[in-house]
């Protein structure tokens, strides 16, 4: 199975900084890595896939970045419902495996 | 607008089973791959099954293999998950979700919990 390593686990910014969230998998997954947000009570969110393809709704303020190994997730101008809970997962071959998640706080 | 929403989580000895149901609406339902992911309390996702639109197609998380069964009924816009010989381990918040055809997953439940506990 790919594993994924997500850092950091927890990230603290203010609203209106930059943040950025990485995720490393243990053999290349060419380009095909998604990223979620997740927070109590709502339905997770896909956020990107693709490495950088924004699915249709999602901020132009997100990015996502990398291919092969290493991907980045940046959040520029945090806005303050951009709190919460971030996951990267593969989605380059069975079993899809997840990063262990990076909390994202308010400062 | 697509919704999934999950049902039939609760507690439940261990050894027991139980099924889950997952009810969508708002899409063609038979033209989506489906799948289960859980999430046990304070850790991460977890990957548990998948099921192609006509059904041709299932695949199993390994953790959970010979004891859960993903199927699906088209008529009926509806996912199931049957688990048996529950174990302590299988305690999550368990999400239906739909596949997009790149492998990515574009829509989520709320999540179901299933308790196992003696």
């Amino acid at each position: 199975d790919v594993q994924m390593t997500q850092s950091p686990s927890n990230l603290a910014a203010s609203p209106g900084e930059s943040v950025s969230i990485n995720c490393k998998a243990s053999k290349s997954i060419s380009k095909y890595l998604a990223w979620y947000q997740q927070k109590p009570g709502k339905a997770n969110k896909l956020l990107i896939y693709s490495g950088s393809t924004l699915q249709s709704g999602t901020p132009s303020r997100f990015s996502g970045s990398g291919s092969g190994t290493d991907f980045t997730l940046t959040i520029r101008n945090l806005e303050p419902e951009d709190f919460g809970l971030y996951y990267c997962q593969q989605h380059n071959e069975y079993p899809f495996t997840f990063g262990s998640g990076t909390k994202l706080e308010i400062k | 607008e697509v919704q999934l929403v999950e049902s039939g989580g609760g507690l439940v000895q261990p050894g027991r089973s139980l099924k889950l149901s997952c009810v969508a609406s708002g899409f063609t339902f038979s033209n989506y791959g489906m799948n289960w992911i859980r999430q046990a309390p304070g850790k991460g996702l977890e990957w548990v099954a998948y099921i192609s639109s006509g059904s041709s197609y299932i695949y199993y998380a390994e953790t959970v293999k010979g004891r859960f069964t993903i199927s699906r009924d088209n008529a009926k816009n509806t996912l199931y998950l049957q688990m048996t010989s529950l174990r302590s381990e299988d305690t999550a918040l368990y999400y239906c979700a739909r596949l997009e055809l790149g492998g990515y997953f574009d829509y989520w439940g709320q999540g179901v919990m299933v308790t196992v506990s003696s």
